[in-house]
């Protein structure tokens, strides 16, 4: 089955600064990387998503990549603010297509903005 | 439209005993997916139900089990249980379509303690 790897564990940063959490994954035939942010006692909730099809997807201040021959993607948050605090969540999907919900998640990586 | 429901958001078991956790997805979301997330295993997946058929399923044992209802509400089941069940079980909601990617939407997840 798929493996998901997630790093690093923990990150904190300065407010301004950016954000840089990486993930890896095993199964080449995956093609849907969601991002999730989960806040303390709350469920997660999508920040951002990218297909196999596109190397890199921004929304505001958040970013993916993917490089689907390495096997691995990436989070880029610019100008951290404290409420962007939170566990941050990469997952795989390995059948976007409508047939299988099935994600794969890595642990987690908890995320302190300093003021 | 209204989110994710999940009842009851806090559950109480001794050891041996079972419990059935509800969830109410999205109006018109058909898939309905079960994760169970703790610390040190994170957000690992149960199973996915589509049109009242299980289509995907994780490496649980058999005393997790699940069901959907025609009206796209799912129940998961544990009977038995352990202390090692203690989790945080959340639910995800995705509208099906084919040839699309659908975000999962979670909902607040049940706390599980078993004494």
């Amino acid at each position: 089955g798929e493996n998901v790897e997630q790093h690093p564990s923990t990150l904190s940063v300065q407010e301004g600064d950016s954000a840089v959490i990486k993930c890896t994954y095993s199964d080449s035939a995956s093609n849907y990387f969601p991002w999730y942010k989960q806040e303390l006692g709350k469920r997660p909730q999508l920040i951002i998503d990218i297909r196999s099809n596109v190397g890199e997807k921004k929304d505001q201040r958040i970013a993916v990549t993917l490089n689907k021959t390495a096997k691995h993607f990436s989070l880029h948050i610019t100008e951290t603010q404290p409420e962007d605090s939170a566990v941050y969540f990469c997952a795989v999907d390995p059948n976007s297509g409508g047939s299988n919900y099935k994600l794969t998640f890595g642990k987690g990586t908890l995320l302190t903005v300093n003021p | 439209k209204a989110g994710v429901t999940q009842t009851p958001r806090y559950l109480i078991k001794t050891r041996g005993q079972q419990v059935t956790l509800s969830c109410s997805p999205i109006s018109g979301h058909r898939s309905v997916s079960w994760y169970q997330q703790t610390p040190g295993q994170g957000l690992q997946f149960l199973f996915e139900y589509f049109s009242e058929t299980q289509r995907n399923k994780g490496n649980f044992p058999g005393r997790f089990s699940g069901r959907q209802f025609s009206n796209s509400r799912s129940e998961m089941n544990v009977s038995t249980l352990e202390l090692g069940d203690s989790a945080l079980y959340l639910c995800a909601s995705s509208l099906v379509f084919s040839g699309a990617v659908n975000e999962q939407f979670f909902g607040p997840g049940t706390r599980l303690t078993v004494l």
